[in-house]
């Protein structure tokens, strides 16, 4: 099992270009979820997808778009990225129908540089 | 809402004396809390967690943290600190029918030898 995956591993951009970054999970876990790390701020959630073709904006969704593409993938686009996206992007995924118990599983983790 | 507040960004122990890491919570209902570790360049993974069951909770690697419903707390604690313990610690909380986490901002646990 390898887990929680994601590509790239580290990614430059400029300013107002675009990319996505892929999540993909082999645990067969309903719920997935997209974090962005920042120094002294901890982990803030942009997006969630509690099923397949299901998503639910977190805390900071502007900017960003998701696509849960199938129970496996749960992939975040930046259409125009900003200086301010500079961050560290994780994927987690986890069992979901636990009401709130369930135990997040994280993958390495996308460094992310946009000058 | 809910949310935690994590007292020390950054906490130096000497390897072998004991470890604590401070979390207090927030939150109108009962709550879910767990604490999770991030190595260097890795993503983050349970150490414990909190789901209304037994009070004081034991985790992997010697860790364990106990609910204070009195104190709104639920501090991370360790005996005795290893070099191999140096990570970031957060604590995160939940709440019944909410898969959503909502984190502290994270200490730096640094071991002196």
């Amino acid at each position: 099992n390898a887990g929680v995956t994601q590509t790239p591993k580290f990614q430059v951009l400029k300013t107002g270009q675009s990319m996505t970054l892929q999540c993909a999970q082999d645990m067969n876990h309903n719920s997935m979820y997209w974090y962005r790390q920042d120094p002294g701020m901890g982990l803030r959630l942009i997006y969630y997808s509690a099923s397949e073709g299901t998503t639910d904006k977190g805390e900071v969704p502007n900017g960003y778009n998701v696509s849960r593409l199938n129970k496996r993938e749960f992939s975040l686009r930046l259409e125009s990225a900003a200086p301010s996206q500079t961050s560290v992007y994780f994927c987690a995924s986890s069992d979901g129908g636990a009401g709130g118990r369930e135990t997040q599983y994280f993958g390495p983790g996308t460094r992310l540089l946009v000058l | 809402a809910q949310s935690v507040t994590q007292l020390g960004s950054h906490v130096s122990v000497s390897e072998g004396a004991l470890v604590l890491l401070r979390c207090n919570y927030s939150s109108s209902v009962p709550p879910y809390l767990f604490w999770y570790v991030q190595y260097p360049n890795q993503g983050l993974q349970l150490l414990l967690k909190y789901t209304s069951a037994a009070t004081l909770v034991k985790g992997i690697n010697g860790f364990e943290a106990e609910f204070k419903k009195s104190e709104t707390s639920f501090h991370l604690t360790k005996p005795s600190a290893h070099m191999s313990d140096a990570a970031e610690y957060f604590c995160a909380v939940s709440y019944f029918g909410n898969e959503k986490l909502t984190f502290g901002t994270g200490t730096r646990l640094t071991i002196i030898p």
